[in-house]
């Protein structure tokens, strides 16, 4: 099985303030990706990224910036975070490869956000 | 762009009864499609998939076709259980190479009662 942690797993914090959030998988999966879920919405792309130093945005990507400088690391920073921001985040990654438009999402267990 | 258009919920049903939890996309080329479930406070879970048109996908009792010509994956169970209470979320992948992506549908909150 795929092994994804995400951490913080719960965070609060204040509006203003700088977050990261960070994804580890102990795979060597070439795909990552950031999701919000919110009550009403579903899941929303934040960002993804193809390969270390390869990233690009998502549908919802306004202030919120990715770096991937490993293969098993993918982080997510809030600049400066929002009350529009609160949420809970998902890491995932891409598995089950086989063709360009298939490969299904393996996900982790989510990073709960409160920005007060 | 991509789309996912699913059932709004809740659904509400008595153990026992048949499920069918609507599905239809928008999508350029020849996307795959998912079916995840969300158990209450946890992650997304993979519940099945299918990559091509007249394809079927089955996990736990659960069912969904791949159709092409209805651009639909609609979700049936024949006999639903206390613990399929979950929420449902519909997905396609498409886009395909570096840019493959899921897009999902905004969730249906399933509840079953005894």
């Amino acid at each position: 099985d795929a092994g994804i942690t995400q951490s913080p797993r719960h965070k609060v914090t204040e509006t203003g303030t700088p977050v990261t959030l960070r994804c580890h998988q102990t795979e060597n999966h070439r795909y990552m990706y950031w999701y919000r879920q919110d009550p009403g919405h579903g899941l929303r792309l934040i960002h993804y990224s193809y390969g270390v130093k390869d990233t690009d945005k998502g549908e919802v990507s306004d202030g919120y910036s990715v770096s991937r400088s490993k293969t098993e690391d993918f982080l997510l920073t809030l600049e400066s975070a929002t009350s529009s921001q609160t949420s809970v985040y998902f890491c995932a990654i891409r598995t089950g490869l086989a063709g360009p438009n298939t490969g299904e999402l393996f996900f982790g267990e989510g990073s709960r956000l409160t920005v007060l | 762009g991509d789309s996912v258009t699913q059932m709004e919920g809740p659904v509400t049903l008595s153990e026992e009864a048949f499920l069918t939890i609507n599905c239809t996309y928008t999508a350029t080329g020849y996307p795959s499609l998912f079916w995840y479930v969300q158990y209450p406070g946890e992650g997304l879970q993979l519940l099945l998939k299918a990559t091509k048109a007249d394809d079927k996908g089955s996990n736990k009792g659960f069912e969904a076709t791949y159709r092409k010509e209805t651009t639909s994956f609609h979700l049936e169970k024949g006999s639903v259980q206390v613990s399929d209470s979950a929420v449902y979320f519909c997905a396609l992948g498409g886009s395909g190479g570096s840019n493959y992506k899921l897009t999902f549908g905004k969730g249906t909150l399933l509840t079953v009662n005894p």
